[in-house]
């Protein structure tokens, strides 16, 4: 079967860091997504690994481990329009769909 | 740009009509899908289609059917709405497996049936 989980809310302060973790187990692999979304709108593309390691990009920060089936998003100097959902997706081996977790509901408070 | 327009922002039915719900892409994308968005549940696969007259079930397709008869767009259809099927529907596209993977989602039409 196929099953991603990630913590439903965290909350953080304006200038803080917060760590978003996303732990996956799919019939294959071929990448991991991570996407923002604010209430209300579509959400919005953030990072994509496929290699194990961190890729980064401005404030936010992408880790994959793939024998550990774990991801996490890093989010730096937290600003209050951070303010969001943060969806984790995977591709699975040879297909073009996605499966989302449930999303990681964070609220940043001054 | 890639633009994914949803064509209904925000619709009201009652029970039994025939919903269309319609999403054009405007990048060559040969993939398309329809995802519902509910509280607790985050984005499940309704349907998706790699071509032009393709498609495939995603996670939970009873009570839709889809159309794509233009690469372009892609049309979902619940052939007699019940109120359980009161969400948000994103549509979504993107290319092939070779032309990279970041999928892009239309703005979302929130469907309320009574």
């Amino acid at each position: 079967g196929q099953n991603i989980d990630q913590p439903t809310e965290m909350t953080a302060t304006e200038g803080a860091i917060v760590q978003i973790n996303c732990t996956y187990q799919t019939s294959g692999f071929n990448g991991l997504f991570w996407y923002q979304q604010h209430a209300g709108e579509a959400p919005t593309f953030l990072s994509y690994n496929v290699l194990d390691g961190l890729e980064e990009k401005g404030r936010f920060s992408s880790f994959l481990s793939r024998s550990k089936g774990y991801s996490y998003l890093l989010l730096k100097e937290l600003q209050m329009k951070d303010s969001a959902s943060y969806l984790c997706a995977v591709s699975g081996y040879n297909t073009d769909k996605l499966i989302f977790g449930t999303g990681t509901r964070l609220q940043v408070f001054p | 740009d890639v633009k994914v327009t949803q064509s209904s922002r925000y619709l009201v039915k009652r029970t039994g009509e025939k919903v269309f719900l319609e999403c054009v892409q405007d990048m060559d994308h040969e993939n398309m899908f329809w995802y519902r968005q509910d509280p607790g549940l985050g984005l499940r696969l309704i349907y998706f289609s790699y071509d032009v007259k393709m498609k495939e079930k995603g996670d939970i397709p009873e009570g839709y059917s889809v159309s794509r008869e233009k690469k372009e767009r892609f049309s979902l259809i619940l052939e007699s709405a019940s109120t359980n099927q009161t969400s948000m529907y994103l549509c979504a596209s993107k290319a092939g497996l070779s032309s990279g993977n970041t999928i892009y989602f239309g703005e979302g039409s929130w469907l309320t049936v009574v």
